[in-house]
């Protein structure tokens, strides 16, 4: 069955200071990943995805990331931080198109704390 | 102009008591779900509706019943609710078919509290 990890539950980190989130999936064949971000309170918002092509994939608000396909990974990052990036973060991964195989799979979250 | 929308926002209800969550959307998708949210933050899918057919249902109790009245709607149905039944609950939404890549599109959120 597919599943996905995130290494870190909370992440704690001063505005300007640099992230990386980890997440890997365990899935062999074609997946589909995306990184979804939740603000306080609000509803999940895709931030960036990755579907073929270029591994390092940008999104929104200055997020990147690159999949590695050799570690099944698709880190998080984003150079500098700001006080207004503290939310959940979530991995996700779904394996081909359609039916079952298409639903997604999430990870735990990572929770971001950004100190002013 | 929101794209999925979901009612009500929070739902307090009593142990036992029977209760709907509906969902909306007017992005022209043909697949919707719903999910999950424990107090640990921790998503999962409940079940998803493709064509007006159930395409999924991960090991949820049969007190949860979705009902898709249309292709832009599913609603959600709980009887007989329990404790353990508080969540948030999210509806998203997608397109499928041969080259959809399943991006999904999330709802507001609605909050149930079962005392």
């Amino acid at each position: 069955a597919q599943s996905v990890s995130q290494h870190n539950h909370h992440v704690i980190l001063s505005e300007a200071a640099s992230l990386e989130l980890g997440c890997n999936y365990s899935y062999g064949g074609t997946v589909n990943l995306f990184w979804y971000v939740q603000y306080p309170g609000q509803h999940l918002q895709l931030l960036l995805k990755y579907f073929s092509g270029d591994p390092l994939v940008k999104g929104i608000k200055g997020f990147e990331a690159e999949f590695i396909k050799s570690k099944f990974s698709f880190n998080l990052r984003k150079p500098s931080v700001q006080w207004s990036d503290t939310a959940e973060y979530f991995c996700a991964v779904n394996a081909g198109y359609g039916g079952s195989q298409g639903n997604l799979i999430f990870g735990k979250g990572t929770k971001l704390s950004v100190k002013p | 102009d929101t794209a999925v929308s979901q009612t009500p926002k929070y739902l307090v209800t009593q142990m036992g008591n029977d209760k709907s969550i509906k969902c909306e959307q007017n992005l022209g998708h043909d697949t919707m779900y719903w999910y999950k949210q424990d107090s640990k933050k921790f998503l999962k899918i409940m079940f998803s509706y493709n064509n007006k057919e159930l395409i999924i249902n991960e090991t949820v109790p049969n007190r949860f019943s979705p009902k898709s009245p249309d292709k832009a709607h599913l609603n959600l149905h709980i009887n007989s609710l329990e404790l353990g039944d508080s969540a948030v609950y999210f509806c998203a939404s997608s397109l499928r078919g041969a080259r959809s890549y399943n991006e999904q599109f999330f709802g507001p959120g609605t909050r149930l509290t079962v005392l």
